[in-house]
């Protein structure tokens, strides 16, 4: 079966980093995304890779491992603001996507 | 940038009626648009795919009897929960690309600001 694994919850303190690992077995891999989702509301896109690497993008980075089927979401100088879920999810070979259940990320002054 | 408009954003219904909820891309077009369920504290679970002019695509599980989908034109998809009922209660999302089938990449997926649904 296809997989996504991400921790469920995790804290940390404003204006440090903060490091969400994502795993995943699909069949297939056309790309991975990483979405903001904030309490009752639609998720908004933060990054796609699809190469292996590192995207920067701001305070935000993404990375990707495609041998390992890993990719973590790098959040620097964390604002109260950031408090929120944030999902993985792989594109497979169907071009369908395929969603982790998210991380709570909860920032604390 | 792509915006996709999502109505209602809170509805509260009795058990038995219909809901309507629409999904609008606003200023593209969009070919393909995807329904979304999602219940508290869970991701996102897909319920079907809808593209312009042709029949939704069910997920296993999907009833597509009660959950019907008409995709009409390049920017409306609706969803009509028919005969609702308390289980049906949760948060539904529309997403809409203006690319069938293939992605391309960043911004691939739009997706409206969702609709709670609570049936009494």
């Amino acid at each position: 079966g296809q997989n996504i694994d991400q921790p469920t919850e995790m804290t940390a303190t404003e204006g440090a980093i903060v490091q969400i690992n994502c795993t995943y077995q699909t069949s297939g891999f056309n790309g991975l995304f990483w979405y903001q989702q904030h309490a009752g509301e639609a998720p908004t896109f933060l990054s796609y890779n699809v190469l292996d690497g590192l995207e920067e993008k701001g305070r935000f980075s993404s990375f990707l491992s495609r041998s390992k089927g890993y990719s973590y979401l790098l959040l620097k100088e964390l604002q109260m603001k950031d408090s929120a879920s944030y999902l993985c999810a792989v594109l497979d070979s169907n071009y369908q996507l395929i969603w982790g259940a998210g991380t709570k990320l909860i920032i604390k002054p | 940038g792509a915006v996709v408009s999502q109505h209602p954003s809170r509805v509260i219904c009795k058990s038995g009626t219909s809901v309507k909820i629409e999904c609008r891309s606003l200023d593209f077009q969009a070919t393909t648009m995807f329904w979304y369920r999602q219940f508290p504290k869970q991701s996102l679970m897909l319920m079907a795919t809808s593209n312009e002019g042709s029949k939704a695509t069910y997920e296993q599980g999907v009833e597509k009897d009660k959950f019907l989908i008409n995709h009409a034109s390049l920017t409306l998809s609706t969803l009509t929960v028919t005969s609702a009922h308390p289980e049906d209660s949760s948060f539904y999302i529309c997403s809409a690309s203006d690319t069938p089938g293939t992605f391309s990449g960043a911004n691939v997926l739009t997706f409206g600001a969702g609709s709670r649904l609570t049936v009494l």
